[in-house]
């Protein structure tokens, strides 16, 4: 699976939109972006993925650049509850390959 | 629908004892995947089971062993424990076809080795 690169942290204030960034630059053509997190050491939840088009769902939007070489999640109101370890993951989903291979990601703190 | 689940929560072992966990997956998941998760070494991948077979495996040593049953629940084993075992442990589930592979995970079994 591609290496994705994240910062290791952003923060952001309360109600306004939360960007985070992902760099996959060595991504292969059959692999999709997902993104999760991990709120304080609960189990990780699933947010979205995506192949190449823009995805949007009822907890983020992603949007993908097009050469697949990078990618940013989007909280559009960011709440005090958003406050989490957000992990970009580009996998394979084809096959039987259902390994996630989870970097360190970025420590989202959302304040007042 | 229910997510998935998992025992015990919490659970405390001395160093040389075995330890089994157990993982509920959502109804209809056939996959069952296991991860640990340590400070050190961030979230790394035990191994996963489909349709009662183990379909992928990560770097563990052989102390580390799972099982799945005919239900698509599963059960992971780590026999003769270490200090450096303490960890949480985290299973995934998904429909486990191609093409469907979203893991949803449980809340974890935080295992304490003294």
């Amino acid at each position: 699976d591609a290496k994705t690169t994240q910062p290791t942290s952003m923060d952001c204030a309360e109600g306004r939109a939360a960007n985070l960034p992902c760099n996959h630059s060595t991504i292969s053509g059959n692999e999709y972006v997902y993104w999760y997190r991990q709120i304080h050491s609960q189990g990780p939840q699933y947010i979205i993925h995506g192949l190449k088009n823009n995805e949007t769902n009822e907890m983020a939007s992603l949007i993908i650049t097009e050469d697949r070489k990078s990618s940013t999640l989007i909280l559009p109101h960011a709440t005090l509850r958003d406050t989490a370890v957000y992990y970009c993951i580009v996998r394979v989903a084809t096959g039987t390959a259902s390994k996630l291979t989870f970097g360190t990601g970025t420590r989202l703190q959302v304040t007042l | 629908k229910a997510g998935v689940t998992q025992t015990p929560r919490y659970l405390i072992k001395t160093r040389g004892q075995q330890v089994t966990l157990s993982c509920s997956p959502i109804s209809g998941h056939r996959s069952v995947s296991w991860y640990q998760q340590t400070p050190g070494q961030g979230l790394q991948f035990l191994f996963e089971y489909f349709s009662e077979t183990q379909r992928n495996k990560g770097n563990f040593p052989g102390r580390f062993s799972g099982r799945q049953f005919s239900n698509s629940r599963s059960e992971m084993n780590v026999s003769t424990l270490e200090l450096g075992d303490s960890a949480l442990y985290l299973c995934a589930s998904s429909l486990g076809t191609e093409h469907q592979e979203t893991q949803y995970f449980g809340p974890g079994t935080r295992l304490l080795v003294l």
